[in-house]
């Protein structure tokens, strides 16, 4: 069983980038899709993007400019990088493994980031 | 983008009644190719990640119980609790995943009468 443990700093700063990291333990990072998904507190979801193990990258167009993910396959992790960030890119910040297809098989539990002086 | 909306947005259910949940895509999201629509159902409980249920609009995710159903094609599409039992209390997306950006609908919430 896969799991996914996402890490990184509970409070940015505005105009500061957010970095989080991904672990993935239960399996190899290698060919597999991995994604990043958002939930502001109390409302739905957005997906981020994704990486395939290869490095090849795909974001949500809303985000593009502002997004970076990348994948360490020698550690079992990826990353996301959200630069310029406002108040607006507070939420829960979800890593996540796709399925055979672009469905979320497995999520991570979830780490909160607040965007705020 | 497709826009993904679902009705109703919240949702008062007796246990072991029937809830149904609605779901309605901006354009098609069959794919031709694999004869499948590209819709996915998820739970979400409180303080929890989401859980998929349900994976190309019909197929029940292992281990999910088969009072959970999904229906529909090319663009509305209804996830079915057939006999509400109290540990389905919880918020439910759609998702398209048939082209990019991924989208979810806004939830429905689901809570006991």
């Amino acid at each position: 069983q896969v799991q996914l443990q996402e890490s990184g700093p509970g409070l940015v700063k505005p105009s500061e980038t957010l970095s989080l990291s991904c672990t993935v333990s239960g399996g190899s990072i290698s060919s597999n899709y991995w994604s990043w998904i958002r939930q502001p507190p109390g409302k739905g979801l957005e997906w981020i993007g994704y990486i395939y193990s290869d490095g090849t990258t795909n974001s949500n167009p809303s985000l593009k400019s502002r997004v970076t993910i990348s994948v360490d396959t020698s550690k079992n992790q990826f990353f996301l990088k959200l630069s310029s960030v406002t108040a607006a890119d507070t939420a829960i910040y979800y890593c996540a493994k796709y399925g055979d297809n672009a469905w979320v098989q497995y999520w991570g539990q979830g780490t909160l980031v607040t965007v705020s002086s | 983008d497709i826009v993904m909306t679902q009705s109703p947005d919240s949702l008062a259910v007796s246990l072991g009644e029937r809830a149904t949940i609605n779901c309605k895509s901006s354009q098609s999201v069959f794919r031709s190719s694999t004869n499948n629509n590209c819709l996915a159902w998820y739970q979400q409980k409180t303080g929890q990640p989401p859980k998929l249920l349900i994976k190309w609009a019909s197929t029940r995710e292992s281990g999910v119980p088969d009072r959970f159903t999904g229906s529909g094609s090319g663009t509305e599409f209804t996830l079915t609790i057939s006999s509400l039992q109290a540990e389905d209390v919880a918020v439910y997306y759609c998702q398209q995943y048939d082209i990019s950006p991924l989208t979810f609908g806004q939830g429905t919430k689901l809570e006991i009468k």
